[in-house]
């Protein structure tokens, strides 16, 4: 069964750091591109950045340019998102998607997200 | 950044009756549209790819179409569990965007 969890999400000041994870089992990470996608509180879903298989391509979307890192460890069959520079517009879920195979960007499988909340 | 906007934002219907809902982009992304749903409390779940393609476990009820700039998600009859928002996402070029969501509720 294929199954993405994340954590590291809590309450954050304006201007800190987080570094989220996402575990995944079931799968063959190293086989898939994977997408960060976030929902603030009531609001609609935003792409926030997308991964190659490899790590070698990465993309970002322009609200979290610079300041945002992701990364991937396949032998830990892991994920993660590096957030610096905190902002209280970066508050939301943050979901962990595995983008179906062969289809660029589509997320076939989410985990259930972790709530990052910036505010001091 | 292509734009997509979504209409209605809430449609009102009884279990049964047939959902048609709309997404049109701000220029082309021929076939690469997606629609996911969401329940309240979940994660949102991919419905169709590539505009019509159903993806795996997706009841038949659930049909996209359309290409180009105008693309509709139909189900053809409303199930208690198909109430919820849904959302499409286009793949075609960078950043990859959604659109802002229609909900579906209880009429």
């Amino acid at each position: 069964e294929v199954q993405v969890v994340e954590s590291g999400g809590g309450l954050v000041q304006p201007g800190e750091s987080l570094r989220l994870s996402c575990a995944t089992s079931g799968f063959t990470l190293s086989s898939y591109n994977m997408n960060w996608v976030r929902q603030a509180p009531g609001k609609g879903l935003e792409w926030v950045s997308y991964i190659s298989s490899s790590g070698t391509v990465r993309y970002y979307a322009d609200s979290v340019k610079g300041r945002f890192t992701v990364s991937r460890d396949n032998a830990k069959n892991s994920l993660y998102l590096q957030m610096n520079s905190l902002r209280a517009e970066d508050t939301a879920v943050y979901y962990c998607a595995r983008i179906l195979s062969g289809s660029g960007s589509y997320c076939d499988y989410w985990g259930q997200g972790t709530l990052v909340t910036v505010s001091s | 950044e292509i734009v997509l906007t979504q209409s209605p934002a809430t449609l009102s219907l009884s279990p049964g009756e047939r959902a048609t809902l709309s997404c049109r982009a701000s220029q082309s992304v021929t076939s690469y549209l997606a629609w996911y749903q969401q329940r309240p409390g979940q994660a949102p779940r991919l419905l169709i790819y590539d505009a019509s393609n159903r993806a795996t476990g997706i009841p038949v009820r659930f049909s996209g179409s359309g290409s180009g700039t105008d693309f509709t998600l139909t189900i053809s009859s409303l199930e208690p569990e198909d109430f919820a928002v849904y959302y499409c996402q286009q793949r075609s070029s960078w950043p990859q965007t959604f659109g802002q969501g229609t909900k579906v509720e209880v009429k």
